[in-house]
């Protein structure tokens, strides 16, 4: 079955500089590939997504990059901010296997201003 | 749209009693998704639900299993808890499109074996 691989398992940096959190996947057959971060005490929510047809996405200071060959992708955070403190998870999922996620064990990350 | 939904919020159980947890998902969403979270294990899948169906199953044993109702509202039985079973458990839906298959999950049910 799939294994997602996280790292780091946690990430300091300071206000207004990026952070990168790396991660692969076992699948060749995994096609889609959501991050989620979940706030202290919330529930996880969706902050970007990729699917296998794309190589990058951006959303305003969120991006994430694919690279298939190597089964593995990553989530890049520019200039941030102490509301970027959260736990990120990434997952794979297969398109024949809709609702099945494999997750990642998560970063914290800690900004400080 | 009300979001997804979960009850209890919290439970206390002791070893060897069984528990039901219960997932109301967003209106018109078919699957159903549960998973256990714990600390430095992140979520770990259990199993998912599409029209009343186990469709997926993750690597739990026989202990947890699942059911989902024709109103797409999906339960969780754990039997003969254990310490270990301890962990917040969280369902999530999905609309399950060609094109768009976010998860939305619920608060999840904080679980307390003693």
């Amino acid at each position: 079955g799939e294994n997602v691989e996280q790292h780091p398992s946690t990430l300091s940096v300071q206000e207004g500089d990026s952070a990168v959190i790396k991660c692969t996947y076992s699948d060749s057959a995994s096609n889609y590939f959501p991050w989620y971060k979940q706030e202290l005490g919330k529930r996880p929510q969706l902050i970007i997504d990729i699917r296998s047809n794309v190589g990058e996405k951006k959303d305003q200071r969120i991006a994430v990059t694919l690279n298939k060959t190597a089964k593995h992708f990553s989530l890049h955070i520019t200039e941030t901010q102490p509301e970027d403190s959260a736990v990120y998870f990434c997952a794979a999922s297969q398109t024949d296997s809709w609702g099945k996620f494999q997750f990642g064990a998560g970063t914290q990350v800690v900004v400080t201003p | 749209k009300a979001g997804v939904t979960q009850t209890p919020r919290y439970l206390i159980k002791t070893r060897g009693q069984q528990v039901t947890l219960s997932c109301s998902p967003i209106s018109g969403h078919r699957s159903v998704s549960w998973y256990q979270q714990t600390p430095g294990q992140g979520l770990q899948f259990l199993f998912e639900y599409f029209s009343e169906t186990q469709r997926n199953k993750g690597n739990f044993p026989g202990r947890f299993s699942g059911r989902q109702f024709s109103n797409s509202r999906s339960e969780m039985n754990v039997s003969t808890l254990e310490l270990g079973d301890s962990a917040l458990y969280l369902c999530a839906s999905s609309l399950e499109t060609s094109d768009y298959n976010e998860q939305f999950f619920g608060p999840g049910t904080r679980l307390t074996v003693l």
